[in-house]
């Protein structure tokens, strides 16, 4: 399987608790892309690397999440002290990047689920 | 900034009638639009983009989308709609001076009636 690939795919934990979902992209994407998305709702932008650099973060990524991509290929998203809040699927999405008509085709992976009980 | 409205929250057609899913975009740049896909608890599958060449776009399962930068719409049709095509679709814009980051329209829940 060539898509991007998350794990894991289902978390349940306890309120106060550390999660890390890891992402891997498609090989050779340079763009790695994170999203949140509730229930009912369309995925929201939290994040974004460039390789190894991390270009954006939204606003709605508090202290309590970070991401990192340390060799510009897998990607982690940690979630310190989980709120039942953060109860969403978290989805990550590779593109090539580059020029507009090629590079901006964003693919994403199947998505992380957490519930914080 | 940019934004995307879906014009419907819900479309109930019945199996082998035209689907019509309605999109409006505002984007301060010549925008990147897209078409997803998401089945039930899985993730995102592209149906269909478009990136200022043709404005009628061809795309994944019979679909199809026209790009009227007069009206700043995408909608989203296919001729016959099959049990399968049930799911949630979203209209997205990409800003391509931002990375390519892409914004979601709230999405179109499709439901086929036999």
């Amino acid at each position: 399987d060539t898509g991007v690939s998350q794990d894991p795919r289902h978390k349940i934990t306890k309120r106060g608790q550390n999660v890390t979902f890891r992402c891997d992209p498609i090989s050779e994407h340079n763009r790695l892309y994170w999203y949140r998305q509730t229930l009912g709702q369309g995925p929201e932008f939290l994040t974004y690397f460039q390789n190894e650099a991390q270009l954006e973060k939204s606003r709605l990524l508090s202290d309590r999440f970070s991401a990192e991509r340390p060799k510009g290929s897998f990607s982690t998203l940690e979630i310190q002290r989980t709120e039942q809040g953060d109860s969403a699927m978290y989805l990550c999405a590779s593109s090539p990047g580059g020029d507009r008509v090629y590079g901006n085709t964003i693919y994403f992976g199947e998505g992380s689920w957490l519930t914080v009980v | 900034a940019q934004s995307v409205t879906q014009l419907d929250s819900h479309v109930s057609v019945s199996e082998g009638t035209p689907v019509l899913l309605r999109c409006n975009y505002s984007s301060s740049y010549s925008p990147s639009l897209f078409w997803y896909v998401q089945h039930p608890n899985k993730g995102l599958q592209l149906l269909l983009k478009y990136t200022s060449a043709a404005t009628l776009v061809k795309g994944i399962n019979g679909f199809e989308a026209e790009f009227k930068k007069s009206e700043t719409s995408f909608h989203l049709t296919k001729p016959s709609a099959h049990m399968s095509d049930a799911a949630e679709y979203f209209c997205v814009v990409s800003d391509h001076a931002a990375g390519n980051k892409l914004t979601f329209g709230g999405g179109t829940r499709v439901l086929v009636k036999p």
